[in-house]
């Protein structure tokens, strides 16, 4: 199995620019994460999918992110409009099952927002 | 919500030398505790975990244990190597309605002098 795959890898834009980053979990994984690093609040989970279905957005920071899981091998992670603080590395991960497995962490997207 | 605590934030060592790197949690109905390795640039893997119902687990030169009363958790590297040097981060998932979340503590920089 290659991993969980993410891209870009590297995203640069302006500032009100939208931004949409993809992840494809590992087959038979019913579990998705999406997790944005900083080095000064750490790793933060930002929305959570099971079975496709986003069970807490409570971490997403406003309205200006959104996610979807339109199935089970692909999810996407839009910033619209994107702001210079949104520059992170945003992660995807998935499991078998929940949090309380093994989770995978794809590669991440570095955003950078000027 | 759960809240981790981790230190040190960075922690320096001689090669073959011990390391431990300490974490408290907050909510005493968390019951899986991971631990992962990031190295520079990479995405975080995990490299063990511990479920609330034992107090210790070995994998070679790393072990976790857990004091579950104490709400502490530590991991402790023997014979350090430089390839050890990493960033790790220790993690808490509760049960019920929120063991499909992991929340990180902010990690520890450990450097592993030759």
């Amino acid at each position: 199995d290659a991993g969980v795959i993410q891209s870009p890898r590297h995203e640069v834009t302006e500032m009100g620019q939208e931004v949409t980053l993809r992840c494809k979990p590992i087959s038979g994984h019913n579990s998705l994460f999406w997790y944005r690093q900083t080095m000064m609040r750490g790793l933060e989970l930002l929305i959570y999918f099971n079975n496709n279905v986003p069970i807490d957005d409570s971490g997403m920071p406003e309205d200006r992110f959104s996610a979807k899981m339109p199935n089970a091998s692909f999810s996407t992670l839009k910033i619209q409009p994107s702001e210079p603080r949104d520059s992170a590395v945003y992660f995807c991960a998935s499991s078998l099952r929940g949090a309380q497995e093994t989770q995978y962490f794809g590669p991440g997207t570095r955003l950078l927002v000027l | 919500g759960e809240n981790v605590e981790q230190h040190p934030s960075t922690l320096s060592v001689q090669e073959g030398d011990s390391a431990v790197i300490k974490c408290t949690y907050s909510d005493s109905a968390s019951n899986y505790f991971p631990w992962y390795k990031q190295e520079l640039g990479k995405r975080p893997q995990l490299i063990i975990d511990i479920r609330s119902n034992v107090g210790e687990k070995k994998d070679q030169r790393i072990a976790v244990t857990l004091n579950k009363t104490a709400k502490h958790f530590s991991l402790h590297i023997t014979e350090t190597q430089p390839e050890d040097s990493a960033v790790y981060f220790c993690a808490a998932s509760g049960s019920g309605g929120s063991n499909y979340k992991l929340t990180f503590g902010k990690g520890t920089l450990l450097t592993v002098n030759p």
